[in-house]
């Protein structure tokens, strides 16, 4: 069974351009997270979908950053537009309900220059 | 902001010896969970450690948590060149559940 598949990989955009990053969840996830993960850091929670409701969102930078899940199933998060401080890992994570464990997608690695 | 926080940042060992890390956090938690992530790559799952546990083995890990101090503590015995990686704790807190909050890791060298 596929994983957590995200797309691209890695994106190099000029900043004030924007950009999308899509995800596909593990079948029959219904939590969906995004996270952003700075160098060396930790990754910090964006949003968190359950089925296609975003339950959680405080951390969502709503005047640059939306976000979506259609069906409950593939979600994108959009940055318009973009600025350099957004150069990050973008992490898309699902799961079964209840506190249960995460399964992470590869990245898209953002860069804003 | 993060909920928790490792300890060390950083630890470099030799092969074969074992490698402890250390997570501590600020509230009440449902479950604490490990993950690894390999330069470049997404977190891998590890060990869930429920609130009601204070001991938890798979494998070479061993975990425990000790939830009057807010503390856990992962174990990697035998190390191995492949342990190479950063480390995170996760707690699933019981107010809000299923938001899981990660700390800033450990980062582990294992010298050949």
């Amino acid at each position: 069974e596929a994983g957590v598949v995200q797309s691209p990989r890695y994106k190099i955009i000029e900043k004030k351009q924007p950009v999308a990053f899509w995800c596909n969840p593990i079948s029959g996830h219904n939590t969906l997270y995004w996270y952003r993960q700075n160098l060396g850091q930790g990754p910090e929670l964006l949003i968190r979908y359950e089925n296609e409701e975003a339950v959680d969102d405080s951390q969502l930078p709503k005047d640059r950053f939306s976000a979506e899940r259609l069906k409950g199933v593939d979600s994108t998060l959009k940055i318009q537009p973009a600025e350099l401080g957004d150069s990050a890992v973008y992490l898309c994570a699902s799961s079964l309900p209840l506190n249960t464990e995460a399964f992470f997608g590869q990245g898209t690695r953002l860069t804003v220059v | 902001s993060q909920q928790g926080e490792e300890d060390p940042q950083a630890l470099s060992i030799q092969e074969g010896e074992n490698a402890t890390m250390n997570c501590s956090y600020k509230t009440s938690i449902n479950n604490l969970q490990w993950y690894r992530q390999n330069s470049g790559r997404g977190l891998v799952h590890l060990i869930l450690i429920r609130s009601n546990e204070r001991e938890k083995h798979s494998g070479r890990l061993r975990v425990t948590l000790d939830t009057s101090k807010k503390s856990s503590s992962l174990l990697i015995t035998a190390s191995r060149a492949a342990d190479t990686a950063s480390y995170f704790c996760a707690t699933g807190p019981i107010q809000g559940a299923q938001k899981l909050v990660f700390g800033q890791g450990t980062r582990l060298t294992i010298n050949p």
